[in-house]
């Protein structure tokens, strides 16, 4: 089963609007990470946030991270049209030695469509 | 420009017809990995390369193999292709700094198996 699972898989909302997208996860992790991908095209990185961090921001993107429940969400805001585009996010295992934090999961996604 | 490249682009090919899909980077990165991408199914890592000589098995290994002999190249190998191995691939690279791997993606190689 994916260890990152988005929620909603798809949003639809107006020009000016802010985009909550939630991504939940199963096992321990040492970093998540957040990907934007223009329809057909390769995955741009948009922000990560370590395990031992809650919250962090960049630009009109903000992460919040809680172990505890195994989630995180992404808020876009102030949306533009420009921002259509699938996120994902993409969960890294903890360092426990050996090569298995080389292995990054990343969910199915959520499909956002901004109106202008 | 730093980047990631990918070749072919775009592969048509038969059942069971041995191909090989490039992969490179001129960015030093000692990270690589490769993806696939299904409708549904979301990206799914096949195998990833810690540095040269160094390969493990993602999610989904089976049906593929790879080999990381320098650092700038990591090639897909596809011994005898399948239909269930239509997809759209991505490679990805990555300089980790203290265990955290930001990734940057190739544009993608469609592949289609008939």
């Amino acid at each position: 089963s994916q260890q990152g699972e988005e929620d909603p898989q798809a949003l639809s909302i107006q020009e000016g609007e802010n985009a909550t997208m939630n991504c939940s996860y199963k096992t321990s992790i040492n970093n998540l990470q957040w990907y934007r991908q223009n329809s057909g095209r390769g995955l741009v990185h948009l922000i990560l946030i370590r395990s031992n961090e809650r919250e962090k921001h960049s630009g009109r993107l903000r992460v919040t991270l809680d172990t505890s429940k195994k989630s995180s969400s992404l808020l876009i805001t102030a949306s533009r049209a420009a921002d259509t585009a699938s996120y994902f996010c993409a969960t890294a295992l903890p360092n426990a030695g050996g090569t298995s934090y080389g292995k990054l999961t990343f969910g199915q996604g959520t499909i956002l469509t901004v109106h202008p | 420009e730093a980047q990631v490249t990918q070749n072919p682009r775009y592969l048509i090919t038969v059942t069971g017809k041995k191909l090989t899909v490039t992969c490179s980077q001129n960015m030093n990165h000692e990270y690589m990995s490769w993806y696939r991408q299904d409708p549904g199914l979301g990206l799914r890592q096949i195998y990833y390369s810690m540095n040269v000589e160094v390969t493990d098995k993602g999610d989904v290994p089976e049906g593929y193999k790879v080999s990381r002999k320098e650092k700038r190249n990591f090639p897909l190998i596809l011994e005898s292709p399948s239909p269930n191995q239509t997809s759209l691939y991505f490679c990805a690279s990555s300089a980790p700094y203290r265990g955290l791997y930001e990734q940057y993606f190739g544009p993608g190689t469609r592949l289609t198996v008939t």
